[in-house]
């Protein structure tokens, strides 16, 4: 079956210091990619994704995302944690690439707390 | 603005009455799709719609209906809820390659059954 996972529920950050949220996926072919950011009380933001080419792929908010095929894993990190990064984020993968628009799978979520 | 409007933001309900939650978008996107969100389970999908009159069942689909006469809107139709229909539903679209650009997500609509 098709899935992605996310194995932290919670990852926690002293603000100034490196984050990581970890996401890891199982889909055939070569699937897009997607992270998503959801404060409280709002919907998904998107916030970058991976299609192809370069493995490194940079997003909104100054988040980037590594895409190891090898791993079929696809971390979003950040070099600098800030308190407003605050939020829940969830990992995506569009397992039909770009032929169809009718699936996207979503992780669990991993809830993110920075602390000042 | 382009945006995706969900309509109510809350709801609380009783078992067995029918209730409807509409979502419009405009961004001329062919595709929509339903999803709910529940704790430790992350987003579900429930339908989705490639286009008008064009819609299918995602992965819970039981207890719900949709219907999409208009490229704009795609209400979700709880014939007679349940209480673990509780959850947090959002609508989502995004253009014909969605899998490209990614979703554009509506607010949510948190509805409690009791």
């Amino acid at each position: 079956a098709q899935s992605v996972a996310q194995p932290e529920d919670q990852v926690n950050v002293a603000e100034g210091n490196p984050l990581t949220v970890k996401c890891t996926y199982s889909v055939s072919g070569n699937p897009y990619l997607f992270w998503y950011v959801q404060y409280p009380n709002r919907g998904l933001q998107f916030l970058l994704k991976y299609i192809t080419g370069d493995n490194l792929v940079k997003g909104s908010y100054g988040f980037e995302a590594e895409f190891n095929k090898s791993q079929t894993s696809f971390h979003l990190k950040k070099p600098s944690a800030l308190v407003s990064d605050s939020a829940l984020y969830f990992c995506a993968v569009s397992p039909q690439g770009y032929s169809s628009a009718s699936k996207i799978i979503f992780g669990s979520g991993t809830r993110l707390s920075i602390r000042p | 603005e382009a945006q995706v409007t969900q309509n109510p933001r809350y709801l609380i309900t009783v078992t067995g009455k029918k209730l409807t939650v509409t979502c419009s978008q405009n961004m001329n996107h062919e595709y929509m799709s339903w999803y709910r969100q529940d704790p430790g389970l992350g987003l579900r999908q429930i339908y989705y719609s490639m286009n008008v009159e064009v819609t299918d069942k995602g992965d819970v689909p039981e207890g719900y209906k949709v219907s999409r006469k208009e490229k704009r809107n795609f209400p979700l139709i709880l014939e007679s809820p349940s209480p673990n229909q509780t959850s947090l539903y959002f609508c989502a679209s995004s253009s014909k390659t969605g899998s490209f650009y990614g979703y554009t997500f509506g607010s949510g609509t948190r509805l409690t059954v009791v």
